[in-house]
């Protein structure tokens, strides 16, 4: 399988603790991006990565949320002391390095706080 | 700050109709917009991007066109079938290639 791949595909937790994600993109992408999305709404935007530098951040992505890329493949994201507010479908797409290419999405891990 | 938005938020119509979706932008200034498909509980499948310098996409039973004077898009499904139950996506792209989403519209094709 050639695509983006997410893991977990749920997550279930409490409130207050930590749980992280884990996006593969697609092998030859370089720009990797992450957005969430809430039932019944599109998805919202929180950052994005060009190979392993974060270019820019939502004012969605609070403190307690922590996105890294340590080698310009694989990227994590990290959401601390999780809140009931943070339920929600955790969506990563990657891209090339080209004028606007098309980003393909990868299955997404949703999210319960319990 | 671009705002998208998708109308109607839902449509349900008997199999085989011809169908319209819309999607309203207001910062023209986008370079490209992006139509996808998603289905419940999944990710994200592009159907269609056009590109700021052109005027409408093909693919299949869909067709989608881009008027940045008006801010508007369209989706076009032709003969629809039960299999193209699902909600669709508009995005506008900008200068950063970030997608900003509209809300979706969800379809039921009845047959």
């Amino acid at each position: 399988d050639t695509g983006v791949s997410q893991n977990p595909r749920h997550k279930i937790t409490k409130r207050g603790q930590n749980v992280t994600f884990r996006c593969d993109p697609i092998s030859e992408h370089n720009r990797l991006y992450w957005y969430r999305q809430t039932l019944g709404q599109g998805p919202e935007f929180l950052t994005y990565f060009q190979n392993e530098a974060q270019l820019e951040k939502s004012r969605l992505l609070s403190d307690r949320f922590s996105a890294e890329r340590p080698k310009g493949s694989f990227s994590t994201l990290e959401i601390q002391r999780t809140e009931q507010g943070d339920s929600a479908m955790y969506l990563c797409a990657s891209s090339l390095l080209l004028s606007r290419e098309t980003q393909y999405f990868g299955p997404g891990t949703r999210l319960l706080v319990l | 700050k671009q705002e998208v938005t998708q109308i109607p938020a839902a449509l349900s119509v008997p199999e085989g109709e011809n169908l319209v979706l819309n999607c309203s932008f207001t910062d023209s200034a986008i370079y490209n917009l992006q139509w996808f498909r998603q289905d419940p509980g999944k990710g994200l499948t592009s159907l269609l991007l056009i590109q700021s310098s052109q005027r409408e996409q093909t693919s299949g039973r869909l067709n989608a066109s881009l008027d940045k004077s008006s801010g508007r898009s369209t989706l076009y499904i032709a003969a629809s079938q039960p299999g193209d139950s699902a909600t669709y996506l508009c995005a506008g792209v900008n200068a950063g290639n970030m997608l900003t989403f509209g809300g979706g519209t969800r379809l039921m094709v009845k047959p």
